[in-house]
């Protein structure tokens, strides 16, 4: 059966660094992308960016680009999301879903709380 | 970055049919943008409905379909059930890029 579990919610400061992770199991994690979507409270889904852990090639969305940036370890079929210095903003759930079929593959999500 | 549109809320009555429709700000809508359609209920991960305009999942119940119509993405359900209430979100491909629609809050009353 194919998973993706995603690490646990997170409570953090503004200005704290963050990596969360996506492990993939049941597949082989190197031959399909691994993207990540971000939902703010309340509001809709917007696309961050994929990676192909097969190679690490990485594509960002322009609004994230220089401000995430997403990796792979492929010897441990886990994806990340990782932020250098959280803001406020960044306050949202967090998913990871594999491209095969459709990207029929998600995470359960991570929440991420950002506050002083 | 294109900007993809949704209707923000639609409402059906139960058995009934609706359309929903997603609509590229750089025009028309083709079978090269790969239309998904993604059905999120609260508190839940968005899932899979249709990708590449009109294959289903698995698991997608056969009321609903996609298609391209008037120069959009569509997505119909005929024969609403109440379990179908949700927010819906339509997914574009741009040359790599891909962008989220805005969602429709579906209503079944």
């Amino acid at each position: 059966e194919v998973q993706l579990v995603q690490s646990g919610a997170e409570v953090k400061k503004p200005g704290e660094s963050l990596k969360i992770s996506c492990k993939g199991s049941g597949y082989r994690f190197t031959d399909y992308w691994i993207g990540w979507v971000r939902q703010m409270p309340g509001k809709g889904l917007e696309w961050m960016g994929i990676i192909y852990p097969g190679d690490s090639d990485t594509r960002y969305s322009p609004s994230f680009q220089g401000q995430v940036t997403i990796s792979a370890d492929k010897s441990i079929s886990t994806a990340y999301l990782q932020w250098s210095s959280l803001k406020a903003s960044d306050t949202a759930m967090y998913y990871c879903a594999r491209s095969a079929s459709g990207w029929a593959n998600w995470g359960q999500g991570t929440l991420v709380t950002v506050s002083s | 970055q294109a900007v993809v549109t949704q209707e923000p809320s639609l409402t059906v009555s139960p058995g009934g049919t609706v359309t929903l429709t997603c609509g590229s700000s750089t025009g028309a809508v083709t079978s090269g943008h790969y239309p998904y359609w993604f059905q999120q209920k609260p508190g839940q991960a968005p899932r899979t409905l249709i990708y590449d305009t009109s294959n289903k999942q698995s698991w997608t119940p056969a009321r609903f379909s996609g298609s391209l119509l008037g120069g959009k993405a569509a997505l119909t359900l005929s024969g609403a059930q109440p379990e179908d209430e949700a927010e819906y979100y339509c997914l574009l491909s741009y040359s790599g890029a891909r962008v989220f629609g805005g969602g429709t809050k579906l209503t079944v009353l």
